[in-house]
């Protein structure tokens, strides 16, 4: 049984602040680690992808990936109130998630102004 | 260039009855997938199709059956609804990249 975890907070930041989101993963063969926002009513939407150990930067947001430790992060720089969301850890055991994927419960971020 | 569309929006039916949820896709992706996410359990993999005519089971696909129509559109079924598929429904589409999804199906069993 493939399971993703991941604390449902919620994680509140001030504005301006960095805010970290944490999983964790339990089958060692996943290839392949997503992090979606879901804002409420809404349906999910790709922030970052990663496959391979270490970090990837896109713009405010940051993916770190650690497979001998089976945790993966997002870290999101000077949040901004609009970063207030559920966010979807999900992880695929074959490359590009073309299995389907295995979702975490989701944390929710509150971005106090 | 619409993405994923699924219809329809919003649906309520009583226990017993079926219903067919559809999905197209306009982005010439392989993968097609339907999930379910309800309050407190994330969303869970119902079924999916790597490829025009394949489908395989998720985690979840009990009371459910699916039909890869063609390249473009996975449908959804559900025979005899029970209250318990009060849901709602994402359909999502990938070509070797990270899944899209699309607005979703809120579905209420009564």
């Amino acid at each position: 049984q493939k399971e993703v975890e991941q604390n449902s907070g919620p994680l509140s930041v001030p504005e301006g602040a960095i805010a970290s989101l944490n999983c964790t993963y339990s089958d060692r063969g996943s290839q392949s680690f997503f992090w979606y926002r879901q804002y409420s009513g809404k349906s999910p939407e790709l922030i970052m992808f990663i496959y391979s150990n270490g970090d990837k930067e896109d713009g405010r947001f940051t993916a770190q990936l650690n497979k001998a430790s089976q945790y993966v992060s997002l870290l999101i720089r000077d949040s901004q109130p609009s970063d207030s969301a559920t966010y979807l850890c999900a992880v695929g055991f074959s490359g590009g998630g073309a299995d389907g994927l295995t979702f975490g419960k989701g944390t929710h971020l509150i971005i106090q102004p | 260039n619409a993405g994923v569309t699924q219809t329809p929006k919003f649906q309520v039916l009583k226990t017993g009855q079926s219903m067919t949820l559809q999905c197209a896709q306009d982005m010439n992706h392989n993968s097609m997938y339907w999930y379910r996410q309800d309050p407190g359990m994330g969303l869970r993999l119902i079924y999916y199709s790597a490829s025009e005519g394949t489908t395989d089971k998720g985690e979840v696909p009990n009371g459910y059956n699916v039909s890869r129509l063609n390249k473009r559109e996975f449908s959804l079924r559900l025979e005899s609804a029970a209250p318990s598929q009060t849901s709602v429904y994402f359909c999502a589409s990938t070509r070797g990249q990270p899944q899209h999804f699309g607005d979703g199906t809120r579905l209420s069993i009564l």
